[in-house]
């Protein structure tokens, strides 16, 4: 079965700082990795997948994300935060053999602090 | 417009009641999901519809039955309610059932609490 650690709860950064969230997952073959972000009261909304090719990801808002197969690890990382950023960050991962469902880790809090 | 809309968005129910959750959306997509998301903010699926057919169902009580009349709707009902249901329940969805897309759209949750 898949399944998805994401390692730290929550992290406090300074308006500015560069941001990295970790991402593990657990998958016998290639999985697809997704970033989604839930802002307080809201829904989530995807940040970038990764499904085959070119190892780092761009996606929205400014965030990129790394797989690292040898780390089974699927980091997202942002140069520069800004105060907008502050929210629970969901890594995920799925497979067409799982039944195309979406796993999700347990998310961390991201608080940026002026 | 909004794309994936659920109703109501807060819901405060007695233990023992039977309550239902709606969900709409406009984007045109084959396939609907409805999530828990417990306290400690982990979400788990628990149901998926492909143009109205039941194609994902979790280890979910049978309290809850889901029900998709059209592929734009997929609503909840919960019987019986008990307190370990307080959660809030998303829903979303995508253009189809296979996961090439990658993408879901949430809707922006709701919140069931149970006395």
């Amino acid at each position: 079965a898949q399944s998805v650690t994401q390692p730290d709860i929550h992290i406090t950064v300074s308006e500015g700082a560069s941001l990295e969230l970790r991402c593990n997952y657990s998958y016998g073959a290639t999985p697809y990795l997704f970033w989604y972000v839930q802002s307080p009261g809201q829904g989530l909304q995807l940040l970038l997948k990764y499904f085959s090719g070119d190892t780092l990801v761009q996606g929205i808002k400014g965030f990129e994300a790394e797989f690292k197969r040898s780390q089974s690890s699927f980091n997202l990382r942002k140069p520069s935060v800004h105060w907008s950023d502050a929210a629970e960050y969901f890594c995920a991962v799925g497979a067409r053999a799982a039944g195309n469902k979406l796993t999700f880790g347990g998310g961390t809090r991201v608080l940026v602090k002026p | 417009d909004t794309a994936v809309s659920q109703t109501p968005k807060y819901l405060v129910t007695q233990m023992g009641n039977d309550k239902s959750i709606k969900c709409e959306q406009n984007l045109g997509h084959d396939t609907m999901y409805w999530y828990k998301q417990d306290s400690k903010k982990f979400l788990k699926i628990m149901f998926s519809y492909n143009n109205k057919e039941l194609i994902i169902n979790e280890t979910v009580p049978n309290r809850f039955s889901p029900k998709s009349p059209d592929k734009a709707h997929l609503n909840l009902h919960i019987n019986s309610l008990e307190l370990g249901d307080s959660a809030v329940y998303f829903c979303a969805s995508s253009q189809e059932a296979g996961l090439l897309t990658g993408e879901l759209f949430f809707g922006e949750g709701s919140r069931l609490t149970v006395l």
